[in-house]
């Protein structure tokens, strides 16, 4: 089955500057890859999605970045904010089967 | 998102008692997940249905079963609770029919589960 591991686990950066999360995936037939943020003590939300037809998507102070040579992709969050704090997960899926989560990063932004 | 619901939003049980964890949903999606979160190890997937007669273990169905009583109910239960199945519990849904996202998938406010 597939495995999606995440790195780094934590991740400290002060209010302003650019957070970057990094997962990577095992199922070459994986083509749906999500970003979900949990907040404290609230559920997890979809955040960004990439399907493997693009390289490259963006929403506002978000971005994600796929590789599929190297079965990896990326979360960019520009200009942090302490509202950006908070455990954000990532996932793979072929599409039309359920979702391999990573273990979860927790974002930290420090004002 | 209050189209999701959980109950109990809390509960503390002892070893050896049975349990359930109800989930509904008023999306009218077709596809319903049960996971298990624990700190540092993320979301994993317990059971999984695509469709009221269809029933699918995850990663982690050992010690748990469900039921999918309708298209807008599923039921995670734990037979004999034991501590290690101490974690919060989180239903989801998801609808491949929406076109934009196929497995964007809704989660519930989540259940925390205690065993003693």
């Amino acid at each position: 089955g597939e495995n999606v591991e995440q790195h780094p686990s934590t991740l400290s950066v002060q209010e302003g500057d650019s957070a970057v999360i990094k997962c990577t995936y095992s199922d070459s037939a994986s083509n749906y890859f999500p970003w979900y943020k949990q907040e404290l003590g609230k559920r997890p939300q979809l955040i960004i999605d990439i399907r493997s037809n693009v390289g490259e998507k963006k929403d506002q102070r978000i971005a994600v970045t796929l590789n599929k040579t190297a079965k990896h992709f990326s979360l960019h969050i520009t200009e942090t904010q302490p509202e950006d704090s908070a455990v954000y997960f990532c996932a793979a899926s072929t599409g039309y089967s359920t979702l391999t989560f990573g273990k979860g990063t927790m974002l930290l932004v420090s004002p | 998102d209050a189209d999701v619901t959980q109950t109990p939003r809390n509960r503390i049980t002892k070893t050896g008692k049975r349990i359930m964890l109800e989930c509904s949903q008023t999306k009218g999606h077709d596809r319903m997940y049960w996971y298990r979160q624990d700190p540092g190890l993320g979301l994993r997937l317990i059971y999984y249905s695509f469709d009221v007669k269809d029933i699918n273990k995850g990663e982690i169905s050992d010690g748990y079963s469900v039921s999918r009583q309708a298209q807008a109910k599923f039921s995670l239960s734990l037979e004999s609770a034991i501590p290690n199945q101490t974690a919060l519990y989180f239903c989801a849904t998801s609808d491949p029919r929406q076109g934009r996202s196929t497995d964007t998938q809704y989660f519930g406010p989540g259940t925390r589960l205690t065993v003693l």
